[in-house]
């Protein structure tokens, strides 16, 4: 059982590149998010899904889009990187009842813009 | 909308020695309570959660919190610490009822030594 699982783990763009960030969960769960963690500012919301087919925003959606591709996948496109994008992007996934109120995160993606 | 301060950005403690991680949380509606642990390298696992009911709860590996309502906290404990318990603790909440979308606070780095 993978759990969550992100892709790629770290990646390097240059300013004005663009990349989408990977994850899939394999728990049945309803609801996606993507969170990005700064150095003092604990872990902020970027989008979210609700349940397969819609998506929201979050805390702070500017420069990214996402794709809510299926029940497991949901991706996280940065259309043109800034190094204000500098951060570790984290995948969580929860599920439904009593299992919703409890999100499982991935490992992660380190990514720096130059 | 909700807000959650965690004012000690690292505690350092001795092993063996009691520890206490503070958090207060703000919130116009009712919340669900969150404590989140993360290794190095890692992504965040859960340490433990109050919902409803007993207002002590506790982990598997030693720590609790307590949910105070008229002082809008929950800060967690353990009576002795160990080495392996160095990590950074992240408190957070989320609106009773939603899809688990997580307010977390700016995070507290436990450094435990010999």
């Amino acid at each position: 059982n993978a759990g969550v699982t992100q892709t790629p783990k770290f990646q390097v763009l240059k300013t004005g590149q663009s990349m989408t960030l990977q994850c899939a969960q394999d728990m049945n769960h309803n609801s996606m998010y993507w969170y990005r963690q700064d150095p003092g500012m604990g872990l902020r919301l970027i989008y979210y899904s609700a349940s397969e087919g819609t998506t929201d925003k979050g805390e702070v959606p500017n420069g990214y889009n996402v794709s809510r591709l299926n029940k497991r996948e949901f991706s996280l496109r940065l259309e043109s990187a800034a190094p204000s994008q500098t951060s570790v992007y984290f995948c969580a996934s929860s599920g439904p009842d009593r299992a919703r109120t409890e999100a499982f995160f991935g490992q992660g993606t380190r990514l720096t813009v130059v | 909308a909700q807000s959650v301060t965690q004012l000690d950005s690292q505690v350092p403690v001795f092993e063996e020695a009691p520890v206490e991680l503070r958090c207060n949380y703000s919130s116009s509606v009712s919340v669900y309570l969150f404590w989140y642990v993360q290794y190095p390298n890692q992504g965040l696992q859960l340490l433990l959660k109050y919902l409803s009911g007993s207002t002590l709860v506790e982990s598997i590996n030693g720590f609790e919190a307590e949910f105070n309502k008229s002082q809008t906290s929950f800060h967690l404990r353990k009576p002795s610490v160990h080495i392996s318990d160095t990590a950074e603790y992240f408190c957070a909440v989320s609106e009773t009822g939603t899809a688990s979308k997580l307010t977390f606070g700016t995070g507290t780095r436990l450094q435990v030594t010999l």
